[in-house]
């Protein structure tokens, strides 16, 4: 079954210290790719998507996902946490332009001062 | 002027009571979506409407209904409350069926006793 699978269901790192939250899919086709955050209480905010142009995507607050055919991998990196990163991450996948979008089970990201 | 906006933002109510929840979009958007969020921060798509029309109908129990007045607002509708109902539901919209990205709200916490 076409999935998308988040490693670690929680990272704590400390503030200034790289990020790399991680994520797999399932297909032999290339999907669209996105990453989403949930900051406590809130809805979910689009950070970056990757819809088969650049392999190297940049986001908003400094966050950037590198997509990775070869190893089926959309890993999500910042090179310095702040504080203010700490939230929910969730790595989502669309596998053609008429499916819907499906989530992973999420990242709980923690900044250690 | 929220982009996406669900009311209420809480709802607590007991085991076999019927509930609505309200969500309205003013980005003109075509399709709207529910989607359920669980204890674990699952996130599982509900419903799907592009037009008024639904789209995406997944696997919900029947006691679960949207309703589309318009293509800005979706509605979700449910009876017989019962506790695994339990979970935050967010609403989401898209230019069309097939964006890229969602633009979700930020979500209402049900709470049923």
């Amino acid at each position: 079954a076409q999935s998308v699978t988040q490693l670690g269901s929680h990272v704590s790192v400390s503030e200034g210290a790289l990020v790399l939250l991680r994520c797999n899919y399932s297909s032999s086709v290339p999907p669209y790719l996105f990453w989403y955050v949930q900051y406590p209480n809130q809805g979910l905010q689009l950070l970056l998507k990757y819809t088969s142009a650049a392999t190297l995507v940049k986001g908003i607050n400094g966050f950037e996902a590198e997509f990775k055919k070869s190893e089926t991998s959309f890993h999500l990196t910042k090179p310095s946490a702040h504080m203010s990163d700490a939230a929910e991450y969730f790595c989502a996948v669309r596998y053609s332009s008429a499916s819907k979008i499906i989530f992973g089970s999420g990242t709980r990201l923690s900044i250690r001062p | 002027d929220t982009a996406v906006s669900q009311t209420p933002k809480y709802l607590v109510t007991q085991m076999g009571n019927d509930k609505s929840i309200k969500c309205e979009q003013n980005l003109g958007h075509d399709t709207m979506y529910w989607y359920k969020q669980d204890s674990k921060k699952f996130l599982k798509i509900m419903f799907s409407y592009n037009n008024k029309e639904l789209i995406i109908n997944e696997t919900v129990p029947n006691r679960f209904s949207p309703k589309s007045p318009d293509k800005a607002h979706l509605n979700l509708h449910i009876n017989s409350l019962e506790l695994g109902d339990s979970a935050v539901y967010f609403c989401a919209s898209s230019q069309t069926p097939d964006s890229y990205g969602y633009t979700f709200g930020s979500g209402t916490r049900l709470t049923v006793v």
